[in-house]
């Protein structure tokens, strides 16, 4: 679900290294989940995405890792580059509510070259 | 390739002056439409959606409307702008509902 937070969490890792960026959703019900990165000023970029009967999808450089039982939801980012550095955040969406999809505030990735 | 179409970028308008940001895709035929709004620190909060011209849901009851003129056009209005209307108003577009969606730049909106 959504935080009402001001301040999003920050991830600081040194460029090369692997980064994980989590996300926990809110309703059991969900059965789709998507991750979006956002460079400052821009619209948010698919990246990757997982339905429910998987528990793991990997891309280039990127897997997701889907935890069910805790609701959780996980993006990572292999050999991560200064390009990498942006906002990441998950949405959720359920079948039954085709247009309605439930994004959390973000993550704050900073790449240090 | 399909592309999705935002305008203006950026825009500072008086508290009660109207609004109208635009939005087109190009690339695809009857997609889903969607007007998010993004306040700094928060997520996307989902304004209205369309599944076709002339179809518009409300998700949050405000000063705004959308409407959808063109299988391809997508338009956010307000009659009299508010200082909480300030924000990044993005729009996006899916093949079917419930599919990703993908959003186009956006545009930074200042009421003063």
């Amino acid at each position: 679900g959504e935080s009402v937070g001001l301040h999003l969490p920050t991830l600081s890792v040194q460029e090369g290294d692997n980064s994980i960026i989590n996300c926990a959703y809110s309703n059991s019900a969900s059965d789709y989940f998507i991750w979006y990165k956002q460079e400052s000023g821009k619209g948010p970029q698919f990246i990757i995405d997982i339905r429910s009967n998987m528990d793991k999808r990997q891309g280039q450089r990127v897997t997701v890792l889907l935890n069910k039982t805790v609701k959780h939801l996980s993006l990572q980012i292999a050999a991560t580059q200064p390009g990498d550095s942006a906002v990441y955040f998950c949405a959720e969406g359920r079948s039954n509510t085709g247009n309605q999809f439930y994004f959390g505030t973000g993550t704050s990735l900073t790449v240090i070259p | 390739s399909q592309t999705i179409h935002q305008w203006p970028a950026t825009l500072v308008q008086p508290v009660g002056s109207p609004l109208s940001l635009e939005c087109t895709v190009e690339g695809t035929s009857n997609p889903n439409l969607y007007w998010y709004r993004q306040a700094a620190g928060r997520g996307l909060q989902l304004l209205f959606y369309s599944v076709g011209i002339g179809q518009i849901s409300s998700e949050v009851p405000q000063n705004l409307s959308a409407s959808r003129p063109q299988d391809r056009q997508f338009i956010l209005s307000s009659k009299k702008l508010l200082l909480s209307d300030s924000g990044f108003y993005l729009c996006a577009w899916s093949a079917h509902p419930g599919d990703e969606q993908y959003f186009g730049p956006g545009t930074r909106l200042t009421v003063t």
